[in-house]
């Protein structure tokens, strides 16, 4: 079965500064992997998916992120965050496409001026 | 671009009573759907693929006597919480896959159950 580890449950920055998002994987073949946002009394929104090919990935929002099998790792970065990217930030992993997909257990993500 | 829908958005109930969440998308047909289940701070957790026309598939320790789940059409799937007690009290959320090709995963806003 698959799994996914987001070892930082509340990470702050400030506005400008970088930003990487941790994830690690688990899964028996080649994984699908997403990154999804939640902000408060919305739902998901999808910012990159890594299926195949060139494992940097770019996604909305200015964000990407990088596929490392060796690592087993799907890291999300962004070179500058913005206030209206404070957030929660979900890794996930699909078997077979979106036939199931099992979520991290987020990073809260707050921006300071 | 695609939207999903949930009506309502928040709910309050009587312990005993049943709720029904509805899972509409609105700009395309989803054959199949899932609803998640999401506690305060924690992750979704995959309770059912619903598939339309098909009984649901339920993820090992969901009760499926509990959370019925209704696939009537392509763009409309249902979760009724049975005789709801305190403990169902959570964020659900339910997601549409997209038949067109690309079968991407579109979410729904969430629906926040509170069992008094």
């Amino acid at each position: 079965a698959q799994s996914v580890t987001q070892p930082d449950i509340h990470i702050t920055v400030s506005e400008g500064a970088s930003l990487e998002l941790r994830c690690n994987y688990s899964y028996g073949a080649t994984p699908y992997l997403f990154w999804y946002v939640q902000s408060p009394g919305q739902g998901l929104q999808l910012l990159l998916k890594y299926f195949s090919g060139d494992t940097l990935v770019q996604g909305i929002k200015g964000f990407e992120a990088e596929f490392k099998r060796s690592q087993s790792s799907f890291n999300l970065r962004k070179p500058s965050v913005h206030w209206s990217d404070a957030a929660e930030y979900f890794c996930a992993v699909g078997a077979g496409g979106y036939q199931k997909v099992t979520f991290g257990t987020g990073t809260k993500l707050q921006v300071i001026p | 671009g695609a939207v999903v829908s949930q009506h309502p958005s928040w709910v309050i109930c009587k312990s005993g009573t049943s709720v029904k969440i509805e899972c509409r998308s609105l700009d395309f047909q989803a054959t199949t759907m899932f609803w998640y289940r999401q506690f305060p701070k924690q992750s979704l957790m995959l309770m059912a693929t619903s598939n339309e026309g098909s009984k649901a598939t339920y993820e090992q320790g969901v009760e499926k006597d509990k959370f019925l789940i209704n696939h009537a059409s392509l763009t409309l799937s249902t979760l009724t919480v049975t005789s709801a007690h305190p403990e169902d009290s959570s964020f659900y959320i339910c997601s549409a896959r997209d038949d067109r090709g690309n079968y991407e995963q579109y979410f729904g806003p969430g629906t926040r159950l509170t069992v008094t």
